[in-house]
């Protein structure tokens, strides 16, 4: 059964401080995973984007990294600021199908105290 | 460049009724997909739509259906309203449909079913 997997469910951290985000899948064929972020209320807005042969990718203080042997994600995000509150969704697609078949996890709910 | 426009923001409608949301994609684009996101489930995948025809369909009820157009507007109809139908109605749309395609999502219309 395809599935992607979100941990923790929720995170509280201090702002300034580091955080890891972790997604593990059982979605096959793989084509690529996505990082999402999503504000209250908003659509989510995507971070990475990566494909089979990408270890890591970076954008800003967000890095993802892949290991497609053990089917493990991490989002690490650097030096928190207040606005990164939100919900954090891994997303993963397959090969073979259409973009439309994409497999959510439920989300790291990370909440940045001042 | 506007993004993926979606309308109404928020809508309440009583059990019974019948209910169609629109979405605009991004100029350009032809694919788009719709999603249920509820705090339960997640995000969940409803159908996609590319040139107007349906490439892709979910796992729910007849009582849920598209159409796009032939600007590829796209607009979603439930029909039947139920008490669990109430959810945020995300968009995305995408140049195409291939997995790897970058997906760009809309505000979501956030439906009450009282």
């Amino acid at each position: 059964k395809n599935q992607v997997e979100q941990s923790p469910q929720s995170l509280i951290i201090l702002e300034g401080k580091n955080c890891t985000l972790q997604c593990n899948y059982t979605v096959s064929p793989f084509s690529n995973l996505r990082w999402y972020k999503q504000d209250t209320g908003r659509g989510p807005v995507s971070l990475t984007i990566m494909t089979f042969s990408e270890n890591t990718k970076s954008n800003g203080r967000y890095t993802a990294t892949l290991d497609a042997d053990t089917k493990q994600s991490s989002l690490h995000i650097t030096a928190s600021q207040l606005s990164d509150s939100a919900s954090y969704i891994c997303v993963v697609s397959t090969r073979g199908s259409t973009l439309g078949r994409l497999y959510f996890g439920r989300g790291t709910q990370l909440t940045v105290w001042p | 460049k506007a993004g993926v426009t979606q309308t109404p923001r928020y809508l309440i409608k009583t059990r019974g009724q019948q209910v169609t949301l629109s979405c605009s994609p991004i100029s350009g684009h032809r694919s788009v997909s719709w999603y249920q996101q509820t705090p339960g489930q997640g995000l969940q995948f409803l159908f996609e739509y590319f040139s107007e025809t349906q490439r892709n369909k979910g796992n729910f009820p007849g009582r849920f259906s598209g159409r796009q157009f032939s600007n590829s507007r796209s607009e979603m109809n439930v029909s039947t309203l139920e008490l669990g139908d109430s959810a945020l109605y995300l968009c995305a749309s995408s140049l195409d449909t291939e997995p790897g395609a970058e997906a760009f999502f809309g505000q979501g219309t956030r439906l009450t079913v009282v």
